[in-house]
């Protein structure tokens, strides 16, 4: 398995109910993000990590808790979701940071397909 | 904070036919613009960058320019194939801001057999 892969590619979840995403990346990089992505809307950034601290929070509703356990794994927890949520769930990672001259590549997951009944 | 304006949301143009992008931002201190390409159901993929040193980029059919005093860059694909249809975003990035891109909200680029 190479780059960066997403589990589940599909979820369909109740308001009520609570479920994860799991990112994990085979590159070696420092940096890990959370993207959303809605239909003809800019890709939001959700949260950023960095040697498996949070740096960016962007003020993402509570109802979305990440975790980075290490810095090849990502995941984000869900938990009394509305539908608006409904939205293609975006894992990133890079090198590192993107200051310092380095290129700052961002290397996405195929994504996951969140529907929230 | 910084603010890209992306435009057209959608473009179509003949095989063979030159399409071109164009982005505005806000915050003149921003000093990389990446492009990313997602084709239909796949990921978004890095295709050219560009720093604030540099005025235009070439890479084979694909080029990127920036024009830092008014604060836009573009991203010029000359002879397309329908292969090149995708959605492109550009971005900037503010040094300073935590590995934080600002995304455009991205062009649908059909290419018309």
């Amino acid at each position: 398995e190479t780059g960066v892969t997403q589990t589940p590619r599909h979820l369909v979840m109740g308001m009520t109910n609570k479920k994860s995403l799991k990112c994990e990346q085979h590159l070696g990089h420092n940096a890990m993000y959370w993207y959303k992505q809605s239909a003809k809307k800019p890709l939001e950034l959700m949260f950023v990590y960095s040697l498996e601290e949070r740096v960016e929070n962007n003020s993402v509703p509570s109802r979305f808790s990440p975790e980075c356990p290490n810095s090849s794994h990502l995941f984000l927890h869900l938990h009394t979701l509305q539908p608006e949520d409904s939205a293609l769930y975006l894992c990133a990672s890079s090198q590192d940071s993107l200051a310092g001259g380095n290129t700052g590549e961002l290397f996405f997951g195929e994504g996951s397909r969140l529907t929230v009944l | 904070g910084e603010n890209v304006e992306q435009h057209p949301s959608t473009l179509s143009v003949q095989e063979g036919d030159s399409a071109v992008i164009k982005c505005t931002y806000s915050d003149s201190a921003s000093n990389y613009f990446p492009w990313y390409k997602q084709e239909l159901g796949k990921r978004p993929q890095l295709i050219i960058d560009i720093r604030s040193n540099v005025g235009e980029k070439k890479d084979q059919r694909i080029a990127v320019t920036l024009n830092k005093t008014a604060k836009h860059f573009s991203l010029h694909i000359t002879e397309t194939q329908p292969e090149d249809s995708a959605v492109y975003f550009c971005a900037a990035f503010l040094s300073g801001s935590a590995r934080q891109l600002t995304f455009g909200s991205g062009t649908q680029l059909t290419v018309l057999p």
